[in-house]
Parts: structure tokens; sequence; C-alpha cells
């Protein structure tokens, strides 16, 4: 079956520091990947998705990079973070192909929540 | 107009009640109506999902899709304490980007 992991749980960092966060995937090959943004009041944003390795798709433009060094790994990055970036961070997975006339199901990690002060 | 709308609430219900959630929309590009629920600090889990316009059922749970009024609901009968959580519905069309809303919390009381 398959499993997908993140951490740290929770990070509290300063304004200004730099962030790193990772998402793996185990028991699938070439999932695409995506990183999500829950803010309170404001609902699931995606930041970033993947298709395979190397191959990073932007969707809203600000402070945070995501790379994909290997096929089930997905890092998120900031080099300074910004109040602003508080918030719970979701990784997700899916399957490459989707089911025939079906739904591509995303699955969910554990999240990360982050505080920056 | 938001593509799509949820009222964040909270809900709050008594144990055993039928509980009606409900999300708006605007393209009418999508095909794939998702709900999720979201306990608290803890990823979003697919709880149902309907293609195109109808009704599905799934136990306590029925979700409905109205495309001609850009409207979906999902209906939690007989409701449980442990349905307590922060729901959320999705929509997507031919792509695999999903549209959120926002999330209802909801709580039911023992």
């Amino acid at each position: 079956s398959q499993t997908i992991h993140q951490w740290p749980a929770t990070l509290v960092q300063p304004v200004g520091s730099p962030l790193s966060l990772e998402c793996t995937v185990e028991g699938t090959s070439n999932p695409n990947l995506y990183w999500y943004r829950q803010a309170a009041g404001r609902g699931l944003q995606l930041l970033f998705y993947s298709v395979g390795i190397g191959q990073i798709s932007s969707e809203v433009p600000q402070n945070l990079s995501a790379s994909r060094p290997q096929d089930r790994q997905f890092i998120l990055s900031s080099k300074k973070l910004l109040l602003s970036d508080s918030g719970f961070y979701l990784c997700a997975w899916s399957p490459p192909i989707p089911p025939l006339s079906s739904y591509n199901e995303q699955f969910f990690g554990p999240g990360t929540r982050l505080t920056v002060l | 107009q938001k593509e799509v709308e949820q009222d964040p609430g909270p809900l709050s219900v008594p144990e055993g009640a039928i509980v009606s959630l409900n999300c708006t929309y605007s393209n009418s590009a999508f095909q794939y109506f998702m709900w999720y629920r979201q306990y608290s600090r803890k990823g979003p889990e697919l709880l149902m999902y309907t293609y195109s316009s109808g009704n599905k059922e799934d136990g306590r749970f029925t979700a409905q899709v109205d495309k001609s009024s850009k409207y979906i609901s999902l209906f939690i009968r007989d409701s449980q304490p442990s349905d307590s959580a922060t729901y959320l519905c999705a929509m997507s069309g031919r792509d695999d980007k999903i549209i959120f809303g926002k999330g209802t919390r909801l709580h039911i009381l023992p």
C-alpha cells in the first residue's frame, strides 16, 4: 500500500530564516506530487505540482520554491520566510495515470504546521 | 466571483440529526465533485466523489450534484460525534487540478 510522509510535523521559524519541508511517498512509482498551503479562512491553495523528476509547475508566485530531486521526494523551500508564510502545508500525491473514466484522487499527507514569528 | 464558495460555519447540530453541507461554483467545466473530510491537525481524506450530475450514496453519506444550478451538497444522516470535522468540497475538470472550497467546520453535539 502507498503511504505519504511529511516532516517536520510542526515548525516555528523567525522571519527571514530559510525553510525546507520534505515529503516522501512510498509504494508507488512516478506519482504526481503537490504542495498545498492551508491558511486560516482561506482554504487549500495549490502552490506547486510535479509530474516527474525536475518538473515543477508553480501556481502562485511568491517567495517559495519546490524541487523534486528523486521520483518520490518533493521538497518545499524558502530562502527568507515572511510572516504571511505561516500556515498548514500539505503534500499530496496522485497516480500518474488516472483510472479510466474516474477521478484521479489525490492522497494527502499529515501536514506541517509552520508558524513564522 | 470565486470559483468555489463554501460557508465556513461553524455548524453545530445535535447527535442523530441530518446534516446538510453545500457549495456553489462558477466554472461550468468542472466534471468531478468531491467531498473531503479533515480532522483537526490532519490532512484531508476523500469521503466521496461524484462524476457530473446526480446522487451518490455511501452508508450515512449522500452527495448530490446539480450542474444546472452549479450547486453541490453532502448530507449526513444519523450524525455522530465522530463526524465532527471540517468538510471541504472540491472540484476538478479534465486536468488534475482541484479547486477546494474553504471548508465548513461541523460540530456534532452529544
